[in-house]
């Protein structure tokens, strides 16, 4: 059974660095093919795809917010560490990590994690 | 505003069938595989649909859905008032080289 879990803190203040956790179980970062997504939701909001990363280190980023971003894995841990720099109210958001494997004209993302809810206020 | 165009809303009666369109370019939906996901309120999104039309194992058979050109379509038929969700679709994009979501639909059931 794949379960995925985030985690991270609840309040960020403006101009900081969000740093999230995706911590994963029932699958390895190291199997060809699989990958990790990130996912987030604003509040009453549509679902917008954040970043993913491949078991060979591959990664893609949303060209909105590829400056920003940064995703890595740590496969001895089974986590996904997302960052955010430079957070802004409009980043309030309830942040997914989901898992996916196949190539990227394929990707569907299933299961996901229960979501953590990240409030941008100073 | 999505590159995946979506009705922000649809409502229909019990046990009637509704069907949620989605509307993309040759870049996303034309080339990738469409996946769908039902939201329901205070939780994560679930999986519905995969492969343009795949059922994952657990998903009623009431859900079906399809792909044709540049758009795709999700049906529901014998609607419940469980069914009541925000509804997803999603693709790869080739021009953005990136995961896309639709706008969502919510869904009423009457």
């Amino acid at each position: 059974q794949i379960t995925l879990k985030e985690s991270g803190p609840a309040l960020v203040k403006p101009t900081q660095t969000l740093t999230l956790t995706c911590t994963f179980s029932g699958f390895s970062l190291t199997t060809r093919g699989v990958l990790v997504g990130w996912i987030r939701q604003s509040p009453g909001k549509a679902l917008e795809w954040l970043a993913l990363i491949y078991w060979d280190d591959d990664k893609r980023y949303s060209p909105s917010l590829k400056n920003r971003l940064t995703i890595s894995k740590d496969t001895s841990k089974n986590q996904v560490v997302l960052s955010l720099t430079n957070m802004d109210p409009v980043d309030t958001a309830t942040y997914y990590c989901a898992y996916s494997s196949g190539s990227y004209s394929s990707i569907w993302f299933d299961p996901w994690g229960q979501g953590t809810l990240v409030t941008v206020s100073s | 505003q999505s590159v995946l165009t979506q009705p922000p809303s649809i409502s229909e009666a019990p046990r009637q069938r509704v069907a949620i369109s989605c509307s993309g370019s040759s870049s996303n939906i034309g080339n990738n595989a469409v996946s769908w996901y039902q939201q329901l309120p205070g939780q994560a999104p679930k999986l519905l649909i995969y492969y343009d039309n795949l059922l994952p194992s657990g998903v009623s058979d009431r859900f079906s859905a399809s792909k044709s050109g540049t758009s795709a379509s999700l049906a529901i038929s014998g609607l419940q008032s469980e069914d009541e969700a925000d509804y997803y679709c999603a693709t790869w994009d080739d021009s953005l080289n990136g995961m896309i979501f639709g706008g969502g639909t919510k869904l009423t059931v009457l």
